[in-house]
């Protein structure tokens, strides 16, 4: 049972444009939202989080949308860049316990220069 | 600042021997460390999660007696994939988190591969 979904596996935006990533979850539970970024052959890095008591935070050219009642999450980058190419995460935690992390199947994103 | 680094980044073994991992949180300390594995075109997957000085918490499917995981203290966990198959070949990342935060560093992974 895959609990956050990134339904589309790949998106190609031109530079300069909006780039709009989306990822769906199902477990109501989850509380903490993230986005990382990787590079072929990296480990991911940490891009944004959002808590779930908020609908929007930005940071520089990103920014994560939550919609708590449809159960979805969105980044924007703004003006997309080439640098921006790679795949991004969706992931989703719970708080208490030990605060695993869920993580989405990715959608890999290329910005066409 | 909350970078993680990983040793080695790439390793290549035979089928029989055993192959440790290490991941250490550089500039900070690591209460909770996480190693995941991925393998190509899927998502990461997460094998297990140790708090410092306790026993590792595995995920359903994942052999405890084949990944042995220690987290000895606040900036080190190992991870040892013991007796290697050539099915263990993957990409293992691990990634730390300090002690009430939620967001998790990465590593830079290490590529495995067993012949």
């Amino acid at each position: 049972d895959q609990q956050v979904k990134q339904n589309s596996p790949s998106l190609s935006v031109q530079e300069g444009r909006i780039s709009i990533l989306n990822c769906d979850y199902t477990n109501s539970m989850f509380d903490y939202f993230l986005w990382y970024k990787k590079y072929p052959a990296e480990g991911p890095t940490f891009l944004i989080s959002i808590s779930s008591i908020k609908d929007k935070n930005e940071d520089g050219r990103f920014t994560v949308f939550l919609n708590k009642s449809a159960k979805h999450l969105s980044l924007h980058i703004v003006p997309s860049q080439p640098g921006d190419s790679a795949v991004y995460f969706c992931a989703a935690t719970l708080r208490g316990g030990y605060q695993k992390v869920t993580f989405g199947i990715g959608t890999k994103l290329q910005v066409i220069p | 600042g909350a970078v993680v680094s990983q040793h080695p980044s790439w390793v290549i073994c035979k089928s029989g021997t055993s192959v440790k991992i290490e991941c250490r949180s550089l500039d900070f300390q690591a209460t909770t460390m996480f190693w995941y594995r991925q393998f190509p075109k899927q998502s990461l997957m997460l094998m297990a999660t140790s708090n410092e000085g306790s026993k590792a918490t595995y995920e359903q499917g994942v052999e405890k007696d084949k990944f042995l995981i220690n987290h000895a203290s606040l900036t080190l966990s190992t991870l040892t994939v013991t007796s290697a198959h050539p099915e263990d070949s993957s990409f293992y990342i691990c990634s730390a988190r300090t002690s009430g935060r939620y967001t998790q560093y990465f590593g830079p992974g290490t590529r495995l591969t067993v012949l």
